[in-house]
């Protein structure tokens, strides 16, 4: 069985780091897609960013309003993709799903995590 | 950048209703990348529908897809209590393929 699981949730202050944490099971890992997904406070799904670990070099994508914000990594070792940040803001406030992408041609986030909520206040 | 719009933004409807959510890409789009996903509140978003038609495994039938081009569909043939939720559409041609803004459906 597919399952992705992620890390529980958080409180930081602002420029706090963290790192959350998304496990994938059930499948090999190296040869899905992960990607990042932001839901603000009764807001809508946008993206992060994705990352294919690969068998050797991985390949990682950022959504332009993440760019530079966020750094996407992962443990092929541990079958777990990470999302981090080096001084959160406030803004960063919200939950964020991993999923798995299926690369088929008929290309689909078929497996999501339960989400990490992460609470950024003073 | 292609981009995905919900109509309507959202919906009150009875149970056992006939309820259909339009997605309108921006350009056109290969029906084989627009995705479907219903997100109940508190949970994690789940994939409905994928390549505009076919129902993900588990999905009740009453659920269908549809639509070409700019224009897709999604269909509830008669609205169960547990069918309450916000659903997206997602154009997956590229590997951060844009989701639409989200319809919630709510109980009349």
């Amino acid at each position: 069985e597919v399952q992705l699981v992620q890390s529980g949730p958080e409180v930081k202050k602002p420029g706090e780091s963290l790192k959350i944490s998304c496990k994938g099971s059930g499948y090999t890992f190296s040869n899905y897609w992960i990607g990042w997904v932001r839901q603000m406070p009764g807001k809508g799904l946008e993206w992060v960013g994705i990352i294919y670990p690969g068998d050797f070099d991985s390949e990682t994508r950022y959504s332009p309003s993440f760019q530079g914000q966020v750094t996407i990594s992962a443990d092929k070792s541990m079958s777990t993709a990470y999302l981090q940040w080096t001084s959160l803001k406030t803004s960063d406030t919200a939950i964020y799903y991993c999923a798995r992408r299926t690369d088929s041609g008929r290309d689909r986030l078929d497996y999501w995590g339960q989400g990490t909520l992460v609470t950024v206040s003073s | 950048d292609i981009q995905m719009t919900q109509s309507p933004s959202s919906l009150s409807a009875s149970v056992g209703d006939r309820v259909t959510i339009t997605c309108r890409a921006s350009q056109t789009i290969a029906s084989y990348f627009l995705n479907w996903y219903q997100q109940k509140p508190g949970k994690a978003p789940n994939l409905l529908i994928y390549a505009a038609s076919t129902l993900q495994s588990g999905v009740p039938s009453r659920f269908s897809g549809s639509g070409s081009g700019t224009e897709f569909t999604l269909t509830i043939s008669s609205l169960q209590p547990e069918d309450f939720a916000t659903y997206y559409c997602q154009n997956s041609y590229s590997t951060l393929g844009p989701f639409g803004q989200g319809t919630k459906l709510e109980i009349k």
